[in-house]
């Protein structure tokens, strides 16, 4: 089983649609997640953390289920300019060191 | 800040070719990530540094590749030999820390973009 896993996608939604992605982790010791995206041929940037209490950030909603170990992104009213293949991130801490580990992502395309 | 800074940005070479990438992490980052991204597998972490000491390198393929950083300000990534396989985008990531922080996140050189033919 791999590490972290995603939606397959591609999710092909309208403008103006909610869309959500779920990701599910298998490390419980896991401590910190993110959403990064990647648009087309370029480096994956930090969307948002995902906090245990979940949060928002404008029209972008994430959730942690750590019971079921697993991570939510909810986009409201998607624009043209969310097309992108949205990853993933785990971190998980063993001993003084940590490590990163990326779901493959899950690519959206926003249409007219 | 100019952000991490890679080069090449595209490399095309023939197997059995050494391959040298290499990294400017951005001023003040302790940490230093090596990726490999393909459509099949997608981001997988080769190596990381901290404080310019290889921390973790279990995810470096096998000895043909090696990872060097002789200093805060720079590191390679050595291919030698080439093989197709190796084709990939390669990305740098560098960090301040390792904390819970969200600012303690990644941040993304632009990649280099490897074809072995």
């Amino acid at each position: 089983r791999k590490e972290v896993e995603q939606d397959p996608g591609p999710f092909n939604v309208p403008e103006g649609a909610t869309v959500a992605f779920n990701c599910t982790y298998s490390n419980s010791a896991s401590q910190s997640f993110f959403w990064y995206r990647q648009d087309c041929r370029k480096e994956p940037k930090l969307l948002m953390s995902v906090y245990s209490s979940g949060n928002e950030d404008g029209r972008f909603t994430a959730q942690l289920n750590r019971a079921s170990q697993y991570i939510s992104l909810l986009i409201r009213d998607s624009k043209l300019s969310d097309s992108a293949t949205y990853l993933c991130v785990v971190r998980t801490y063993t001993g003084t060191a940590s490590k990163l580990t990326f779901g493959t992502g899950t690519r959206l395309q926003v249409t007219l | 800040d100019a952000g991490v800074i890679q080069s090449p940005r595209h490399e095309v070479t023939e197997m059995g070719q050494e391959v040298t990438l290499r990294c400017k992490p951005i001023s003040g980052h302790d940490y230093l990530f090596w990726y490999r991204q393909t459509m099949m597998r997608g981001l997988e972490l080769l190596i990381y540094f901290n404080n310019n000491v290889p921390i973790d390198d279990s995810g470096m393929p096998e000895d043909r590749f090696s990872a060097k950083m002789p200093n805060a300000s720079f590191s390679t990534l050595k291919i030698q030999p080439s093989e197709p396989r190796d084709s990939a985008v390669y990305f740098c990531a560098s960090s301040p820390g390792q904390g819970v922080n969200g600012a303690n996140v990644l941040t993304f050189g632009a990649g280099s973009r490897l074809t072995v033919l």
